[in-house]
């Protein structure tokens, strides 16, 4: 039972570039998230998906794209990087509105 | 604007002894509250929560109180051990935003031998 995983672990992009942040959990929760954490901040979500097959914004969805590919699997995308978005981002899972589970995070540096 | 405050960056605190770990918040509409403790180069994991229909919740070592008066809830960690160095990050949801949880900056613990 690996809880919350993500990949990569890190990754260094040049501004204009464009990733894929990809999540996965195996706890059949219903709902995940995507969070950014800068320095002095707390963590802020970016997007959630109550469900299989709904996404909304969260506080700071601008930049990105997410996609709920199935129950398990909960992607971001960054279309066109910026230093902007240099952040260590987490995933995280919840069966309903209850605790949430996080995945160890990946970090991005944006040149 | 931030909904969800710690004002105190860090503590440090003797082993043995306790850690007392603030937090306030604007939002009367806050229903639940958490606390995460993370690691370095680790996600957030869950330590305690309480609703607010208590105001004290008690879990081994950690005691979580909440004043909904004061819009202010601490977390007690006794006895402090070398482990319990960490970032303790509040958090905060109410039921019209759907599992949306509102994160302060987090109190960075140090306990010393």
């Amino acid at each position: 039972n690996a809880g919350v995983t993500q990949t990569p672990k890190f990754q260094v992009l040049k501004t204009g570039q464009s990733m894929t942040l990809q999540c996965a959990q195996d706890m059949n929760h219903n709902s995940m998230y995507w969070y950014r954490q800068d320095p002095g901040m707390g963590l802020r979500l970016i997007y959630y998906s109550a469900s299989e097959g709904t996404t909304d914004k969260g506080e700071v969805p601008n930049g990105y794209n997410v996609s709920r590919l199935n129950k398990r699997e909960f992607s971001l995308r960054l279309e066109s990087a910026a230093p902007s978005q240099t952040s260590v981002y987490f995933c995280a899972s919840s069966y309903l509105q209850e605790t949430q589970y996080f995945g160890p995070g990946t970090r991005l540096l944006v040149l | 604007d931030q909904q969800v405050k710690q004002n105190s960056p860090s503590l440090s605190v003797q082993e043995g002894r306790i850690s007392i770990l603030n937090c306030d918040y604007t939002n009367s509409m806050f229903d639940y509250f958490l606390w995460y403790k993370k690691y370095p180069a680790e996600g957030p994991t869950f330590l305690i929560s309480i609703s607010s229909i208590k105001d004290k919740n008690e879990d081994g070592r950690f005691t979580v109180f909440l004043n909904k008066s004061a819009k202010h809830l601490s977390l007690h960690i006794v006895p402090s051990q070398p482990g319990d160095s960490a970032v303790y990050f509040c958090a905060a949801s109410d039921p019209d935003s759907w599992g949306k949880l509102q994160f302060g900056a987090g109190t960075q613990v140090v306990v010393t031998p």
